[in-house]
Parts: structure tokens; C-alpha cells; sequence
């Protein structure tokens, strides 16, 4: 069966501070990967969505980077972290089916 | 923006009565897609209902789309307060072959034992 894993759970960082959060998927190939960020009782903002190995595409500019080395594995990034870039982020992936699988997030403060 | 919008914000019902929420969105879709997610946890999929379809059920969960209106409601019949959760829409735009979901802000619901 397919699980995604996501790490780590919480993060606590300095303002301009480097990040790196890490998502890889097993039991799949091929997935579509995603990298949600959602605010505090908000919704979920699409951040970044990539369809194979080195191919990224950006929804919102931002402070964000994100690669996908190997098929399964999505990495979210920033060189220096704002304040603005607290929140919970959430990786998830989909197959031929339509539907999302998510891992189960992780909170970042930057303080 | 696609982004759905839920309503209402919060919602607060007691055990075994039943919890209507109600999605609305912008665009076009091809499907819209219900989920859920429990305090500080990642989203679980619950239902997804194509733009062909008006209704559809999955055991106390109970999906209408009316495309006309660019709206959906999901029904929770008889609930639980295990069902305490947020809920999100989400609704599917299809580029370069991801299947890229918009999610609305969500309905917090509480069911109180």
C-alpha cells in the first residue's frame, strides 16, 4: 500500500534561518507531488506541484523553493526565512486517481 | 482565484443531529472533491462527486453539486463526536497533467456528546 511521510512534525526557526522540509512517498511511481502551506485556521494555499523528477511549477512567488530529486522524494526550501513563512505545511501526492493522500504536516514557527 | 469558499465558518450541533455544510466556488470544474481534517493532522479524503453527477452518498455522507449555482453541501447524517473535524471543498483545475485541488477555508465543526 502507498504512504507518504512527511518530517519534521514541528519546527521551530530563526528569521533567516535555511529550511528544508522533506516529503517521500512509497508504494507508487510516477506521483504527482504537492506542497501545501495553510495559515492558522485558514485554508490550504497550493504552493508548489510537480508531475515528474525535476519538473516544478510554482503557484504564488514567495521565499519558497522546491526540487524533487528522485520520483518520490519532494523537498520544500528557503534560504532565509521571513516571519511570514510560519504556518503548517503539508506535502501530499496523487496518482491516477483523482484525490489527494496527505501527509500529516508540520508546523513551522519562525520567530 | 478557483478557491472555494464554505460556509458556515463554524458549526456546533449535538450528538446525532445532523451537520449541513455548504461550498461554493468559482470556475468551471471537472469534479469537487470533500475532506476533512482533524486538529494539527494532515487532510483525509472523504468524497468526490463529478460534474455530471447531483448526488452522491458514502455512508453517513451525503454530497449535492449544482453546477448551475456552483455550489455543493455536504450532509453528515446523525453525527458523531468523533466527527469533530474541519472541513474543506476542493475543487480540481487540470494543468500540464497535475491534478491541482483549491481549497476553500473550510467549516469547523463541533459535535458535542
Amino acid at each position: 500500500s502507498q504512504t507518504i511521510h512527511q518530517w519534521p512534525a514541528t519546527l521551530v526557526q530563526p528569521v533567516g534561518s535555511p529550511l528544508s522540509l522533506e516529503c517521500t512517498v512509497e508504494g507508487t511511481s510516477n506521483p504527482n507531488l504537492y506542497w501545501y502551506r495553510q495559515a492558522a485556521g485558514r485554508g490550504l494555499q497550493l504552493l508548489f506541484y510537480s508531475i515528474g523528477i525535476d519538473q516544478i511549477s510554482s503557484e504564488v512567488p514567495q521565499n519558497l523553493s522546491a526540487s524533487r530529486p528522485q520520483d518520490r522524494q519532494f523537498i520544500l526550501s528557503s534560504k532565509k526565512l521571513l516571519l511570514s513563512d510560519s504556518g503548517f505545511y503539508l506535502c501530499a501526492w496523487s496518482g491516477t486517481a483523482e484525490k489527494l493522500f496527505f501527509g500529516s504536516g508540520t508546523q513551522l514557527s519562525v520567530l | 482565484s478557483q478557491q472555494g469558499e464554505e460556509d458556515p465558518q463554524a458549526l456546533s450541533i449535538q450528538e446525532g443531529e445532523n451537520a449541513t455544510m455548504n461550498c461554493s466556488y468559482k470556475t468551471s470544474i471537472n469534479n469537487l472533491q470533500w475532506y476533512r481534517q482533524n486538529s494539527g493532522r494532515g487532510l483525509v479524503h472523504l468524497i468526490l462527486i463529478r460534474s455530471n453527477e447531483r448526488e452522491k452518498h458514502s455512508g453517513r455522507l451525503r454530497v449535492t453539486l449544482d453546477t448551475s449555482k456552483k455550489s455543493s453541501s455536504l450532509l453528515i447524517t446523525a453525527s458523531r463526536a468523533a466527527d469533530t473535524a474541519s472541513y474543506f471543498c476542493a475543487t480540481v483545475a487540470y494543468k500540464t497533467g497535475a491534478n491541482n485541488l483549491f481549497f476553500g477555508t473550510g467549516t469547523r465543526l463541533t459535535v458535542i456528546p
